[in-house]
């Protein structure tokens, strides 16, 4: 089975911090994919990566940078922190090769920001 | 027009009733439809996904796709009030992320 792993599943922080997610799967897949999700407005794509040190915006990366420097991790940055990203993070992984590859999540980080 | 559309609902149901969720999408050239369970405060799990034209089965779970009408749907027999979960339809058009549709909250009652 696919593992997908949020470094933390609940995380408070302070407006202007610079705060950090990490994501971790273990299946070699080459995408890998930021999501935030708020109530009435689905999944939404921040920044996504096909493949390492390779990234790609996705409908609403204001705010936010990634960095993937191995091909198990991609980490998603909140540069500095604003309350109106107070939301859940999802991260996802998805293999190449077949339009039966799945998108694989974790359990999700929610994240304050005070 | 969204790429992906579903009912928000919520859909209520009585127990060990059908319950038929919908989703359509716009991009003809889409190639495969997934359907995903997210119970509140979870992330999305995989239940099944579907690629030919018809219907495909897995335990209480049928999804069935027409591509001519573009849409794709998810038929669940006997439901459970643990079925009460958002259902999340996505589609692969070729693009390396899936588009996902907004959800259908379901809700069986007992």
């Amino acid at each position: 089975d696919v593992k997908v792993t949020q470094s933390s599943r609940y995380l408070v922080k302070r407006t202007g911090e610079k705060v950090f997610l990490e994501c971790v799967q273990d299946m070699d897949h080459e995408n890998m994919f930021w999501y935030r999700q708020d109530p009435g407005l689905g999944l939404r794509l921040i920044y996504f990566s096909y493949d390492v040190k390779m990234k790609e915006k996705g409908d609403i990366p204001e705010g936010y940078s990634v960095s993937r420097e191995k091909k198990e991790r991609f980490s998603l940055i909140l540069e500095s922190a604003s309350t109106n990203q107070t939301s859940m993070y999802l991260c996802a992984s998805r293999g190449t090769g077949s339009r039966n590859q799945p998108q694989h999540f974790g359990d999700g980080t929610r994240l304050s920001i005070l | 027009q969204k790429e992906v559309e579903q009912n928000s609902g919520p859909l209520s149901v009585p127990e060990g009733a059908i319950a038929s969720l919908n989703c359509t999408y716009s991009d003809r050239g889409s190639q495969s439809f997934f359907w995903y369970r997210q119970y509140s405060g979870k992330s999305p799990e995989l239940i099944m996904f579907i690629y030919s034209n018809g219907d495909k089965e897995d335990g209480r779970f049928t999804a069935q796709l027409n591509k001519a009408s573009q849409y794709v749907s998810l038929l669940i027999r006997d439901s459970q009030p643990s079925d009460s979960a958002t259902y999340l339809c996505a589609v692969y058009t070729g693009r390396r992320a899936l588009t996902f549709g907004s959800g259908t909250r379901l809700q069986v009652q007992p």
